[in-house]
């Protein structure tokens, strides 16, 4: 079963602009990390963020954690083509660390 | 690059048949997590070995099965396959006690 919700589904923006994707989970965690993933390939790791941080930058990229709300949410700002991809949120908390995924956020940015 | 290597890239297989599916992790890494993702979801875990030992399980049928070897490798065995198994299988390498896990770029894996 999916823990993460990831909102919105998709998101086209234009070249430049921030995008914003939020990600709500239901269980306690240690950490909460986002990837991206283009064309249904492999993922590829973004940022990890603990449960005992509330934000964290990295480059563009900028995610904040509300453990109270269960709620994460991934800012890119001055976007790309090239960050055309889908997004996924995956909290880290079970006994034995395995990830757990929402379905995702495709992301669209026009040129 | 993450250093973890899948194989083969795609597959075809005809309902019922068996498939093995291979991972070799990152050097150094001790455990070995495989996931299935259907299209349009995200990835769900199927299980995880670590030190050559099933170390936790998804919601999968035993018809999913895997191993470990001492030499980072890693496989992920299929039997009685369905059309339902259509879907990219991702293997993600790591170090117990760390955070990061690598992920390879998958098996699309195709049941007609």
């Amino acid at each position: 079963s999916q823990q993460g919700e990831e909102d919105p589904q998709a998101l086209s923006i234009q070249e430049g602009e921030n995008a914003t994707m939020n990600c709500s989970y239901k269980t306690s965690i240690n950490n909460l990390q986002w990837y991206r993933q283009n064309s249904g390939r492999g993922l590829v790791h973004l940022i990890l963020i603990r449960s005992n941080e509330r934000e964290k930058h990295s480059g563009r990229l900028r995610v904040t954690l509300d453990t109270s709300k269960k709620s994460s949410s991934l800012l890119i700002t001055a976007s790309r083509a090239a960050d055309t991809a889908s997004y996924f949120c995956a909290t880290d908390g079970s006994g034995y660390s395995t990830l757990t995924f929402g379905k995702g956020t495709m992301l669209l940015v026009s040129p | 690059e993450t250093g973890v290597t899948q194989s083969p890239t795609h597959l075809i297989k005809t309902r019922g048949q068996q498939v093995t599916l291979r991972c070799s992790s990152q050097s150094g890494h001790n455990t070995v997590s495989w996931y299935q993702q259907a299209l349009g979801q995200g990835p769900q875990f199927i299980f995880q070995y670590y030190r050559e030992e099933e170390n936790g399980r998804g919601n999968f049928p035993p018809r999913f099965s895997g191993l470990q070897s001492p030499n980072y490798s890693s496989e992920l065995n299929v039997n009685a396959l369905e059309l339902d198994d259509s879907a990219l299988y991702l293997c993600a390498s790591s170090l117990a006690g760390t955070d990061g896990y690598s992920f390879g770029s998958g098996t699309r894996l195709t049941v007609v």
